[in-house]
């Protein structure tokens, strides 16, 4: 199993409130994804990170800022939790292989709920 | 704007095919499949790079047409460890490495 290991795995916080989510990978991989999974929508892309220092936005992006100082920590901060925010996040790593695009490992997960 | 995946859900004997069709609105360059098992982080299946080509993978195989911007998924003889959600994975052709994914099959083998 690819080394993706995420805290918390589960909170329960208030609506305000920050918080911060932590992806840590010890595979040296260059792409770093958060997702989020709530019921009926799938996996929605939040931010991603192509490198240190290198993110971008995705599809549900607003409400959330995300930092990568180094190669193995992705963390994903919400500056003020809403309820609509209570979700299932998931970390992602993937790397570059010769003649396309490899696999995406997935963490755990963390269960967020906003109160 | 995520790719629409057809059955939402489907429900097997074991031993019987199915067919997961995923579609998009934009130009791919890739396309991935994940199962998610309940409670479980999503697991890779495969990759299908632009190119119409075909994988397999045990009795789970996938085609990629790019014209139609489409893949398909085909589970031959499900067995009950089949049972999941099943997602696709798209990437578009600017190559940003930046994927979306679809809203899932539920798929349920019974004995």
């Amino acid at each position: 199993d690819a080394g993706i290991t995420q805290s918390p795995r589960h909170k329960v916080t208030e609506t305000g409130t920050p918080v911060t989510l932590r992806c840590h990978q010890t595979e040296n991989h260059r792409y770093m994804y958060w997702y989020r999974q709530d019921p009926g929508h799938g996996l929605r892309l939040i931010h991603y990170s192509y490198g240190v220092k290198d993110t971008d936005k995705g599809e549900v992006s607003d409400g959330y800022s995300v930092s990568r100082s180094k190669t193995e920590d992705f963390l994903l901060t919400l500056e003020s939790a809403t309820s609509s925010q209570t979700s299932v996040y998931f970390c992602a790593i993937s790397e570059l292989l010769a003649g396309g695009h490899n696999e995406q490992f997935f963490g755990p997960g963390t269960r967020l709920t906003v109160l | 704007q995520q790719p629409v995946q057809s059955p939402q859900a489907v429900i097997l004997r074991e031993g019987e095919d199915a067919v997961i069709n995923c579609s998009s609105s934009k130009a791919l360059y890739s396309v991935h499949w994940y199962r998610q098992k309940h409670g479980e982080a999503p697991v890779f299946l495969m990759i299908l790079l632009k190119g119409g080509e075909q994988k397999g993978h045990d009795k789970i195989s996938a085609s990629f047409n790019e014209k139609k911007q489409q893949s398909s998924l085909y589970l031959t003889a499900s067995q009950l460890s089949y049972s999941g959600t099943y997602f696709c994975g798209t990437e578009n052709l600017s190559g940003t490495y930046k994927y979306i994914f679809g809203t899932g099959t539920r798929l349920k083998v019974l004995a």
